[in-house]
Order: structure tokens, then sequence, then C-alpha cells
């Protein structure tokens, strides 16, 4: 079992839907949770940032954590043909002592197309 | 500086050579990161740091790669006798904390002949 696994798309939506996209991790202890957006060519963009329990809204971004399921998501509102990317899940997890430990394990990434 | 900046952009080396990336972090962060991203696949973690140290190393894929960082700012990953196997995007990211937000360099694209 992968550590950090996403649905692998890729996913087409038509313009203005919601995107949703999602991420499951095996690692109980893991605090921190991340998305990220690479466009083709670039590097990958930080967008959002979870580490509680329940909805973090961010402009047309919503990312979902529940820990008991160990599941991540990212919905992307009134999407736009500029999403167009691969978004990465990233984990990160604590150490034996409880605090941040700095490694972050990154899926493999799903594609979304946005196509208007 | 107000984003990470790694150097070189781009990298062609012949086979056997040894080659240095260099990656110079947001200023203040005190955690660094390496990663490497083949074709169409996803980010590879190599090794981190927090300060000077490196708490995990364990992503070097073997010991012809090697990275340090001084004064808890710039770090420099090492490939010796470079294989083409290493070609690759080589990324480094900070943040202000361990484990926190992550923001990366535009990477290091290394070519191996």
């Amino acid at each position: 079992q992968k550590e950090v696994e996403q649905n692998s798309g890729p996913l087409s939506v038509p313009e203005g839907a919601i995107a949703s996209l999602n991420c499951t991790y095996s690692d109980r202890g893991s605090q921190s949770f991340f998305w990220y957006r690479q466009y083709s060519g670039k590097s990958p963009e930080l967008i959002m940032s979870i580490y509680s329990n329940g909805d973090k809204e961010d402009g047309r971004f919503t990312a979902q954590l529940n820990k008991a399921s160990q599941y991540v998501s990212l919905l992307i509102r009134d999407s736009q043909p500029s999403d167009s990317a691969t978004y990465l899940c990233a984990v990160g997890k604590a150490n034996a002592g409880g605090t941040s430990y700095g490694k972050l394990t990154f899926g493999q990434g799903t594609i979304l197309t946005v196509h208007p | 500086g107000a984003g990470v900046s790694q150097s070189p952009s781009n990298k062609v080396t012949e086979k056997g050579k040894d080659v240095e990336l260099r990656c110079d972090p947001i200023s203040g962060h005190t955690a660094l990161y390496w990663y490497r991203q083949s074709l169409g696949q996803g980010l590879e973690f190599l090794i981190y740091f927090q300060g000077n140290s490196a708490p995990d190393k364990s992503g070097l894929p073997s010991d012809r790669f090697s990275a340090e960082r001084t004064g808890g700012s710039v770090s420099t990953l090492t490939i010796q006798r470079t294989q083409q196997e290493d070609s690759a995007v080589y990324l480094c990211a900070s943040s202000l904390r361990e484990g926190g937000r992550a923001f990366f360099g535009q990477g290091t694209r290394l070519t191996v002949v």
C-alpha cells in the first residue's frame, strides 16, 4: 500500500463545475496535509494546507480532512480552464515525540482538465 | 530572497561526471527539502534539513548522492559519477519550520548523456 494515494484520473470537468480531488494516506500519525498545483513543466505551487478535521475554505478552494477515515480532499468550485493542472496531495508525519517531522510524502498526482 | 532560488536551471552532463546543484531557501526558513521528479512521475523525497542537520536522508538513492547545508541557509546536492538514471528535475523547497508549509524553487533539470 502506498503511503499517499490519489485517484489517478485524469479528471475532466466542464467549466463552472465543481472538481473533486481525493487523497488517502496510510499513517494514522500524519499531522499536516497540503495540496499543491503543478502546471506542466513548472514546479509545485502550494494552494492549501489543513491540519484539523473539517473544512477549510480559501476562495474557490475547499480542503476537507477526515483523520478517522484517513482521507483528505480538495474541492474546486466554479472550475476554470486555468485550473487545468496536476494536483498533488502531500502528507506530513509526526515523529516519535509527537512534533512535526520534516519529510512530506507526495501522492502521484491527479491530472485535472477543465474544458470550456 | 523573495522565493526559493535554485541553480543552475538546466544542467547537461556527461555520464560519469560529478554535478552540484544549489538551493537558496527563503530567508528565515529553517527547514529545507530536496525532491526529484522524473518525467511524468510524482515527487520522490531525497533528504531534508532542519538547520544544518539532516534528520532524514533516507531517500538518497545511493552513496553517489550527498547533500549539505551551511549557515542554516544555502544547500548543495552533489551527485558523483552521474548515471543516465539520475536524469530528472531536482526540486528544492523550504519552510519556516519543520513540517510546515513548504514552497518550491523552480527546479534544476539534470540531463545525463
